[in-house]
C-alpha cells in the first residue's frame, strides 16, 4: 500500500512563527503536491515538485515555500505565519508517468491553526 | 481559466435512497475526470476516473458517474445511499503536465436514517 504520511495531525502556531510541515511518501513517487483545504473552495495546490530540488508554484503560493532534498520528503514552509493560513494541509505523491495520468495518493492532512 | 464546479455544498439523502451529486467541467479538450472522496479526519481517496473510452464509469463502494461531453458533466451516484457514505466528495480534472489536478469546492453528503 501506498502511504503517504504528515508529521502532524493538528499544529497550533503563534503568528509571525516559522512553521514546517513535513510529508513523506514511500512509494518513490517523482511528484509531490501540496495543497490547502478551505471550507467551500475545495482543495487549491499551493506548490508541487516532480523531482528532487525542483519545485513549482502552484495557484496559491505566496506566503510559503517548499522544499525537497530528499526524493521521499517534501516540506512546505510558512515563512511568517498569519492568521489567514489557519487551513487544512494536505500533501499527495504520484508517479511522473511519461502519458495519462497516475493517480495521486494523499495523506491525512494537518490542520493548522495561527493564532 | 479551467475549472470544475461542483452544484450543492451539502446534499442530504435518506438511506436507500439515490445519490446524485453534480460536478461540470470547463476543459475544451477531452478531459481525464476524477471524483475523490474524504471521510472524517482523512484524506482523499479516488472514488473513480474517466480517461478514455467507456463514458459510464464504475468506481469503489458502489459509485458510478458518466461523462457527458455535450453537457460537460461527470455527475457522480449510486442507486442505494448507505450510512457509511457520509463523507465529502471532490471532482477534479487533470490541468497540465505533472499530473496537477483543479478541484471542485466539494460536496458534503449526508445521510439519515
Amino acid at each position: 500500500d501506498v502511504k503517504v504520511t504528515q508529521s502532524s495531525r493538528y499544529l497550533v502556531k503563534r503568528t509571525g512563527e516559522k512553521v514546517f510541515l513535513e510529508c513523506v511518501q514511500d512509494m518513490d513517487h517523482e511528484n509531490m503536491f501540496w495543497y490547502r483545504q478551505d471550507p467551500g473552495l475545495g482543495l487549491r495546490l499551493i506548490y508541487f515538485s516532480y523531482d528532487v530540488k525542483m519545485k513549482e508554484k502552484g495557484d496559491i503560493p505566496e506566503g510559503y515555500s517548499v522544499s525537497r532534498e530528499k526524493k521521499e520528503r517534501f516540506s512546505l514552509i510558512l515563512e511568517s505565519a498569519s492568521t489567514n493560513q489557519t487551513s487544512m494541509y494536505l500533501c499527495a505523491s504520484s508517479y511522473l508517468g511519461t502519458s495519462g495520468y497516475n493517480e495521486q495518493f494523499f495523506g491525512p492532512g494537518t490542520r493548522l491553526t495561527v493564532l | 481559466a479551467q475549472s470544475v464546479t461542483q452544484l450543492g455544498s451539502h446534499v442530504s439523502v435518506s438511506e436507500g435512497a439515490l445519490v446524485l451529486l453534480r460536478c461540470n467541467y470547463s476543459s475544451s479538450v477531452p478531459p481525464y475526470l476524477f471524483w475523490y472522496v474524504q471521510y472524517p479526519n482523512q484524506g482523499l481517496q479516488l472514488l473513480l476516473k474517466y480517461t478514455t473510452g467507456a463514458t459510464l464509469v464504475k468506481g469503489i463502494n458502489g459509485f458510478e458517474a458518466e461523462f457527458k461531453k455535450s453537457e460537460t458533466s461527470f455527475h457522480l451516484t449510486k442507486p442505494s445511499a448507505h450510512m457509511s457514505d457520509a463523507a465529502e466528495y471532490f471532482c477534479a480534472e487533470l490541468s497540465g503536465g505533472y499530473n496537477k489536478l483543479i478541484f471542485g469546492a466539494g460536496t458534503r453528503l449526508a445521510v439519515h436514517p
